[in-house]
Protein backbone atom coordinates (compact mmCIF):
# COMPACT_ATOMS: atom_id res chain seq x y z
CA UNK A 1 0.00 0.00 0.00
CA UNK A 2 1.60 3.35 -0.64
CA UNK A 3 1.28 6.11 1.22
CA UNK A 4 0.67 10.13 0.76
CA UNK A 5 3.62 11.16 -1.31
CA UNK A 6 4.02 14.92 -2.08
CA UNK A 7 6.12 16.74 -4.53
CA UNK A 8 8.65 18.70 -4.53
CA UNK A 9 9.82 18.32 -0.83
CA UNK A 10 12.03 20.99 -0.84
CA UNK A 11 11.37 24.64 -3.04
CA UNK A 12 12.50 28.26 -3.04
CA UNK A 13 10.69 30.62 -4.40
CA UNK A 14 10.23 34.73 -4.80
CA UNK A 15 7.79 37.06 -3.99
CA UNK A 16 5.17 37.71 -6.29
CA UNK A 17 5.85 34.21 -8.26
CA UNK A 18 3.63 31.56 -8.51
CA UNK A 19 3.91 27.73 -7.13
CA UNK A 20 1.75 24.30 -7.39
CA UNK A 21 2.22 21.52 -5.41
CA UNK A 22 1.38 18.33 -6.10
CA UNK A 23 0.18 15.36 -4.08
CA UNK A 24 -0.33 11.96 -4.75
CA UNK A 25 -3.48 9.81 -2.82
CA UNK A 26 -2.99 7.19 -0.44
CA UNK A 27 -4.53 4.14 -3.01
CA UNK A 28 -8.42 3.73 -2.68
CA UNK A 29 -8.83 7.29 -1.02
CA UNK A 30 -11.22 9.52 -2.97
CA UNK A 31 -10.68 12.58 -0.34
CA UNK A 32 -7.81 15.04 0.04
CA UNK A 33 -7.28 18.08 2.02
CA UNK A 34 -4.83 20.37 2.23
CA UNK A 35 -3.22 22.61 5.55
CA UNK A 36 -0.32 24.97 5.99
CA UNK A 37 1.37 24.67 8.82
CA UNK A 38 3.97 27.72 9.74
CA UNK A 39 7.47 27.15 11.46
CA UNK A 40 6.02 26.25 15.56
CA UNK A 41 2.28 26.28 14.74
CA UNK A 42 -0.36 23.83 14.31
CA UNK A 43 -1.36 23.25 10.79
CA UNK A 44 -4.07 25.25 9.70
CA UNK A 45 -6.77 23.86 6.77
CA UNK A 46 -6.92 25.49 3.48
CA UNK A 47 -9.73 23.12 1.79
CA UNK A 48 -10.60 19.74 0.76
CA UNK A 49 -11.27 17.78 -2.38
CA UNK A 50 -13.75 15.55 -2.68
CA UNK A 51 -13.82 13.27 -6.27
CA UNK A 52 -12.46 16.41 -7.96
CA UNK A 53 -14.93 19.25 -6.05
CA UNK A 54 -14.19 21.36 -3.53
CA UNK A 55 -15.93 20.01 -0.67
CA UNK A 56 -15.03 23.12 2.48
CA UNK A 57 -12.33 26.07 2.62
CA UNK A 58 -10.21 27.39 5.83
CA UNK A 59 -9.97 31.03 5.95
CA UNK A 60 -7.53 31.03 2.96
CA UNK A 61 -7.91 34.26 0.18
CA UNK A 62 -8.71 33.23 -3.14
CA UNK A 63 -5.04 33.34 -4.65
CA UNK A 64 -4.45 29.47 -2.64
CA UNK A 65 -6.22 27.18 -5.32
CA UNK A 66 -6.68 23.67 -6.06
CA UNK A 67 -7.64 20.80 -8.20
CA UNK A 68 -8.61 17.17 -7.71
CA UNK A 69 -7.89 14.85 -10.79
CA UNK A 70 -9.73 11.73 -11.74
CA UNK A 71 -7.32 9.45 -10.06
CA UNK A 72 -7.33 11.74 -6.71
CA UNK A 73 -4.83 13.38 -6.99
CA UNK A 74 -3.97 17.09 -6.10
CA UNK A 75 -2.48 19.72 -6.43
CA UNK A 76 -2.50 23.34 -4.66
CA UNK A 77 -1.39 26.49 -6.67
CA UNK A 78 -0.70 29.93 -4.78
CA UNK A 79 -0.43 33.08 -6.95
CA UNK A 80 1.47 36.27 -6.12
CA UNK A 81 3.26 34.44 -3.21
CA UNK A 82 4.02 36.44 -0.10
CA UNK A 83 6.86 36.49 2.55
CA UNK A 84 4.28 35.30 4.55
CA UNK A 85 3.63 31.87 2.96
CA UNK A 86 6.50 30.64 3.38
CA UNK A 87 5.71 27.34 5.39
CA UNK A 88 5.21 23.59 5.53
CA UNK A 89 2.55 22.56 2.92
CA UNK A 90 0.63 18.78 4.49
CA UNK A 91 -1.77 16.66 1.75
CA UNK A 92 -3.80 14.49 3.60
CA UNK A 93 -6.17 11.74 2.14
CA UNK A 94 -9.33 9.90 3.36
CA UNK A 95 -10.93 6.83 1.72
CA UNK A 96 -14.46 9.19 2.44
CA UNK A 97 -15.13 13.21 3.59
CA UNK A 98 -17.08 11.68 5.97
CA UNK A 99 -15.14 13.41 10.02
CA UNK A 100 -14.87 9.14 10.99
CA UNK A 101 -12.48 8.43 8.46
CA UNK A 102 -8.61 8.27 9.84
CA UNK A 103 -6.42 11.23 7.54
CA UNK A 104 -3.18 9.88 6.61
CA UNK A 105 -0.59 12.83 5.92
CA UNK A 106 2.13 12.78 3.70
CA UNK A 107 5.78 14.41 4.56
CA UNK A 108 4.99 17.60 3.64
CA UNK A 109 6.76 20.51 0.85
CA UNK A 110 8.64 23.63 2.83
CA UNK A 111 7.97 26.26 0.49
CA UNK A 112 10.52 29.40 1.69
CA UNK A 113 9.41 32.54 -0.13
CA UNK A 114 12.46 35.15 -0.68
CA UNK B 1 -14.76 29.85 16.10
CA UNK B 2 -12.51 26.78 17.42
CA UNK B 3 -9.80 27.59 19.27
CA UNK B 4 -7.86 24.91 20.31
CA UNK B 5 -4.66 25.48 23.13
CA UNK B 6 -1.97 23.07 24.26
CA UNK B 7 -0.42 23.68 27.69
CA UNK B 8 2.68 23.23 28.00
CA UNK B 9 4.59 24.02 24.71
CA UNK B 10 7.53 22.10 25.75
CA UNK B 11 8.27 19.02 28.01
CA UNK B 12 11.43 17.41 29.04
CA UNK B 13 11.21 14.22 31.07
CA UNK B 14 13.53 11.32 32.31
CA UNK B 15 12.82 8.02 30.47
CA UNK B 16 10.33 5.58 32.07
CA UNK B 17 8.13 8.45 33.25
CA UNK B 18 4.56 8.51 33.30
CA UNK B 19 3.28 11.85 31.50
CA UNK B 20 -0.01 14.01 30.47
CA UNK B 21 0.05 15.89 27.57
CA UNK B 22 -3.03 18.67 27.49
CA UNK B 23 -5.38 20.21 24.91
CA UNK B 24 -8.15 22.58 25.65
CA UNK B 25 -11.16 23.69 23.07
CA UNK B 26 -13.25 26.40 23.32
CA UNK B 27 -16.58 24.89 21.30
CA UNK B 28 -17.65 21.46 22.97
CA UNK B 29 -19.59 20.77 19.50
CA UNK B 30 -17.25 18.67 18.06
CA UNK B 31 -17.40 15.85 16.36
CA UNK B 32 -14.50 14.13 17.24
CA UNK B 33 -10.92 14.94 18.22
CA UNK B 34 -7.59 13.32 17.19
CA UNK B 35 -3.70 12.88 18.48
CA UNK B 36 -1.06 13.27 16.09
CA UNK B 37 2.56 12.89 16.23
CA UNK B 38 4.86 14.63 14.34
CA UNK B 39 8.43 14.28 13.95
CA UNK B 40 10.94 17.21 12.85
CA UNK B 41 10.71 18.02 8.97
CA UNK B 42 8.32 15.11 8.69
CA UNK B 43 4.36 14.69 8.57
CA UNK B 44 1.60 13.95 10.80
CA UNK B 45 1.20 10.66 12.26
CA UNK B 46 -2.26 9.61 13.83
CA UNK B 47 -2.19 8.00 17.48
CA UNK B 48 -5.65 8.34 18.39
CA UNK B 49 -9.10 8.98 17.46
CA UNK B 50 -11.84 9.72 20.02
CA UNK B 51 -15.04 10.20 18.62
CA UNK B 52 -17.66 12.90 20.36
CA UNK B 53 -19.63 9.98 22.40
CA UNK B 54 -16.34 8.67 23.80
CA UNK B 55 -14.79 9.08 26.81
CA UNK B 56 -11.12 7.47 25.87
CA UNK B 57 -9.44 5.43 23.54
CA UNK B 58 -6.10 3.31 24.04
CA UNK B 59 -3.09 2.17 21.40
CA UNK B 60 -0.62 0.96 23.70
CA UNK B 61 1.32 2.74 25.94
CA UNK B 62 -0.92 5.79 25.03
CA UNK B 63 -4.20 6.70 26.16
CA UNK B 64 -6.57 9.93 25.12
CA UNK B 65 -9.52 11.02 27.10
CA UNK B 66 -12.19 13.26 26.24
CA UNK B 67 -14.19 15.71 28.47
CA UNK B 68 -16.56 17.65 25.97
CA UNK B 69 -17.85 19.66 28.40
CA UNK B 70 -15.51 20.89 30.04
CA UNK B 71 -13.21 21.50 26.54
CA UNK B 72 -10.59 19.38 27.41
CA UNK B 73 -8.40 16.30 26.53
CA UNK B 74 -5.24 14.41 28.02
CA UNK B 75 -2.97 12.03 26.19
CA UNK B 76 -0.92 9.93 29.04
CA UNK B 77 1.94 8.27 27.67
CA UNK B 78 3.06 5.36 29.94
CA UNK B 79 6.82 4.36 30.74
CA UNK B 80 8.28 6.78 28.45
CA UNK B 81 10.82 5.68 25.90
CA UNK B 82 13.52 8.10 23.67
CA UNK B 83 11.85 7.17 21.01
CA UNK B 84 8.69 9.25 22.17
CA UNK B 85 10.61 12.19 21.52
CA UNK B 86 8.44 14.39 19.14
CA UNK B 87 6.05 17.19 18.28
CA UNK B 88 2.17 16.14 19.96
CA UNK B 89 -0.54 18.02 18.35
CA UNK B 90 -4.30 17.55 19.15
CA UNK B 91 -6.93 18.82 16.92
CA UNK B 92 -10.81 19.29 16.81
CA UNK B 93 -13.40 17.47 14.20
CA UNK B 94 -16.63 19.72 13.25
CA UNK B 95 -19.79 18.02 11.64
CA UNK B 96 -19.16 18.39 7.46
CA UNK B 97 -15.71 18.56 5.63
CA UNK B 98 -12.76 17.30 7.45
CA UNK B 99 -11.94 20.46 8.45
CA UNK B 100 -9.56 20.07 11.82
CA UNK B 101 -8.67 22.58 14.12
CA UNK B 102 -5.31 21.81 15.33
CA UNK B 103 -3.68 23.32 18.60
CA UNK B 104 0.26 24.64 18.45
CA UNK B 105 1.10 21.25 19.56
CA UNK B 106 3.43 20.32 22.86
CA UNK B 107 7.69 19.18 22.20
CA UNK B 108 8.03 16.41 23.59
CA UNK B 109 11.72 15.60 25.17
CA UNK B 110 12.19 11.97 26.43
CA UNK B 111 16.08 11.94 28.27
CA UNK B 112 18.26 9.01 28.40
Amino acid sequence: ETGVTQSPTHLIKTRGQQVTLRCSSQSGHNTVSWYQQALGQGPQFIFQYYREEENGRGNFPPRFSGLQFPNYSSELNVNALELDDSALYLCASSFSALNNSPLHFGNGTRLTVT
Amino acid sequence: KQEVTQIPAALSVPEGENLVLNCSFTDSAIYNLQWFRQDPGKGLTSLLLIQSSQREQTSGRLNASLDKSSGRSTLYIAASQPGDSATYLCATGGKGAQKLVFGQGTRLTINP
